[in-house]
């Protein structure tokens, strides 16, 4: 009953690295989404996506950018990682034209040191 | 600009008691959604609300939306305390291209004592 998968659940990486962060959905989603989750600042969209190759900022982009090659997949990069973006980054897919339940992945909860 | 306020933020309550968790958001908001969350976990859908009026019941928890007042809330019935864990509501704001994500309140942490 797998529906949205995150390709780590945890990841430790150095200042200055490059990251990559991969989410997979099979429900045939238009609408994807990547958000952070800090401890008293809730969860806050980065990007999102509404179709493949489409890509839209949201209330938190610097430092991100995203990648959206097929339907399915919905990748999230820290070109250069830093220490404040140490948190739980959270995938999501919502289905285009009912906007109904948006389903979360597991997460991948990253540590830059 | 969407903004979603929960409150109470924090909450401790016995079980077998009732309480009600409330969710005030700033502009039209087409949907409303509930989620839980446990500690170290992902978030999990427990209601989404499609239209003013609408009322939503899973065994012990209750949501209702009223999008005149622009308020939700999430009551909760003889709390056990399995239910312990971390709500979240959120509204949804729609775009010419689709979904534009999820704006979500602060979240209430419940805490529910023998």
């Amino acid at each position: 009953d797998v529906k949205v998968t995150q390709s780590s659940r945890y990841l430790v990486k150095r200042t200055g690295e490059k990251v990559f962060l991969e989410c997979v959905q099979d429900m045939d989603h238009e609408n994807m989404f990547w958000y952070r989750q800090d401890p008293g600042l809730g969860l806050r969209l980065i990007y999102f996506s509404y179709d493949v190759k489409m890509k839209e900022k949201g209330d938190i982009p610097e430092g991100y950018s995203v990648s959206r090659e097929k339907k399915e997949r919905f990748s999230l990069i820290l070109e250069s990682a830093s220490t404040n973006q140490t948190s739980m980054y959270l995938c999501a897919s919502i289905a285009g034209g009912t906007y109904n339940e948006q389903f979360f992945g597991p997460g991948t909860r990253l540590t830059v040191l | 600009e969407l903004k979603v306020e929960q409150n109470p933020l924090f909450l401790s309550m016995q079980e077998g008691k009732n309480y009600t968790i409330y969710c005030n958001y700033s502009t039209t908001s087409d949907r409303l959604y509930w989620y839980r969350q446990d500690p170290g976990k992902s978030l999990e859908s427990l209601f989404v609300l499609l239209s003013n009026g609408a009322v939503k019941q899973e065994g012990r928890l209750m949501a209702s939306l009223d999008t005149k007042a622009r308020l939700s809330t999430l009551h909760i019935t003889a709390a056990v305390h399995d239910l312990s864990a971390t709500y979240f509501c959120a509204g949804i704001e729609y775009s010419g291209g689709g979904a534009d994500g999820l704006t979500f309140g602060k979240g209430t942490h419940l805490i529910i004592q023998p």
